[in-house]
């Protein structure tokens, strides 16, 4: 069955950067793409960025650019995110979701989330 | 940047009843980019509808989802006690794309 296994959780300090995996199984990797999104404590989705792993096209929300890069290893059907600069609200679940391969449309698996905590 | 907003914010109904959940758009979504997702406390969200009214592999035919432009609606005809949770609307598809709504929780009354 199609699944997506990501890393386990991560506490970091302000200013410091953190990479999650996310481990895709059960489906042809680089047909599809690969959203993130998190999930701030008590809070709501939101969108962080698309890759496809056909051809490594990335498309970033705006307000992330600059701290953000999504990147995929074709030969582990592995995708990565990497957040720098981290500050207290960037604590939250960050999930990986299955999405479309050309652009980001809906997300379908998702992973089981990651939980990544800033504080000094 | 389409705004989503849902609407209520809570319902409260019982097992058997009907839920009606609303997600309104700040401007016109194009072709009924349109998903609805259900999340339940601890867990990663799952895909219901896509493209507005699509339902998504292995899920009951008690949810339907409708509408286009800029109004968006998710009915689940008879809630099962495993129906309550909370749940999202998201648009794709625009530039910049994939907003979501704030969310509305089903709760048991």
């Amino acid at each position: 069955q199609v699944q997506l296994v990501q890393s386990g959780a991560e506490v970091k300090k302000p200013g410091a950067s953190v990479k999650v995996s996310c481990k895709a199984s059960g489906y042809t990797f680089t047909s599809y793409g690969i959203s993130w999104v998190r999930q701030a404590p008590g809070q709501g989705l939101e969108w962080m960025g698309w890759i496809s792993a056909y051809n490594g096209n990335t498309n970033y929300a705006q307000k992330l650019q600059g701290r953000v890069t999504m990147t995929t290893d074709t030969s582990t059907s592995t995708a990565y995110m990497e957040l720098r600069s981290l500050r207290s609200d960037d604590t939250a679940v960050y999930y990986c979701a299955r999405d479309y391969i050309l652009e980001s449309r809906w997300f379908d698996p998702w992973g089981q989330g990651t939980l990544v905590t800033v504080s000094s | 940047e389409i705004v989503l907003t849902q609407s209520p914010g809570t319902l409260s109904l019982s097992p058997g009843e009907r839920a009606t959940l609303s997600c309104r758009a700040s401007q016109s979504v194009s072709s009924s980019y349109l998903a609805w997702y259900q999340q339940k406390p601890g867990q990663a969200p799952r895909l219901l509808i896509y493209g507005a009214s699509s339902r998504a592999t292995g899920i009951p035919d008690r949810f339907s989802g409708s509408g286009s432009g800029t109004d968006f609606t998710l009915t689940i005809s008879r809630l099962e006690p495993e129906d309550f949770a909370v749940y999202y609307c998201q648009q794709y598809g625009s530039s910049p794309p994939n907003t979501f709504g704030q969310g509305t929780k089903l709760e048991i009354k």
